[in-house]
């Protein structure tokens, strides 16, 4: 199975923070990650896929990099509305896996 | 594009078995993988497992083969997860999610595209 390990588990930002997380593969994934906000008591939003792709509607704020085992989200100018804990997901193959989650919180 | 809905909250007891389902619209339901993912309170997301309604396949982590059986109606665009053999760690929030996949015509190697649209979530309880 590929393990995925995503750092850190938390933060403390301010608003118009730069913030990355990080997901590293236990094994190369290509570009076959997504990545994935949720709030409390919502069901996850996937903000990213194939690592780099914005999902239509997700602000430009957000953009994703990496390849192989090494993929980074980028939040360039921390909002309000961005403290949720966000998750990466392999899909290259089975069994699929999320990251641990990373929680961002108001500093 | 898809929505997802998903059934009603449920309190089971230990040693019972639970089937939750999650119904399609607005899309092509043979279009689709549907994924499985619950969260236990206070912790992270688990991909339990997906269901190809094309082929009738499914794909399961193995903690949970044995236990769990995923499928899907084609006629009614409903897929369907069901875990037996509850126990109090299986009290979770239990999601579906969909995602795209294609076939390479020369080869039929199958390309998946992860998850895109999720349901809202099922609240599974397990106490006695």
């Amino acid at each position: 199975d590929i393990q995925m390990t995503q750092s850190p588990s938390s933060l403390s930002a301010s608003v118009g923070d730069r913030v990355t997380i990080t997901c590293r593969a236990s094994q190369g994934i290509r570009n076959d990650l997504g990545w994935f906000q949720q709030k409390p008591g919502k069901a996850p939003k996937r903000l990213i896929y194939a690592t780099s792709t914005l999902q239509s509607g997700v602000p430009s704020r957000f953009s994703g990099s990496g390849s192989g085992t090494e993929f980074t989200l980028t939040i360039s100018s921390l909002q309000p509305e961005d403290f949720a804990t966000y998750y990466c997901l392999q899909h290259n193959s089975f069994p699929w896996t999320f990251g641990q989650g990373t929680k961002v919180e108001i500093k | 594009q898809v929505q997802l809905v998903q059934s009603g909250a449920e309190v089971k007891k230990p040693g019972s078995s639970v089937k939750v389902s999650c119904e399609a619209s607005g899309g092509t339901f043979n279009n689709y993988v549907i994924t499985w993912v619950r969260q236990a309170p206070g912790q992270g997301l688990e991909w339990m497992g997906g269901v190809i309604p094309m082929f009738g396949t499914a794909n399961s982590a193995q903690k949970f083969q044995g236990r769990v059986t995923l499928t899907a109606d084609k006629s009614t665009s409903t897929a369907y997860m069901e875990l037996t053999s509850l126990r109090s760690e299986d009290t979770a929030v239990y999601y579906c999610a969909s995602g795209s996949f294609s076939i390479a015509p020369t080869t039929g190697t199958r390309y998946y595209y992860g998850v895109d649209v999720w349901g809202q979530g099922t609240t599974v309880t397990v106490s006695s």
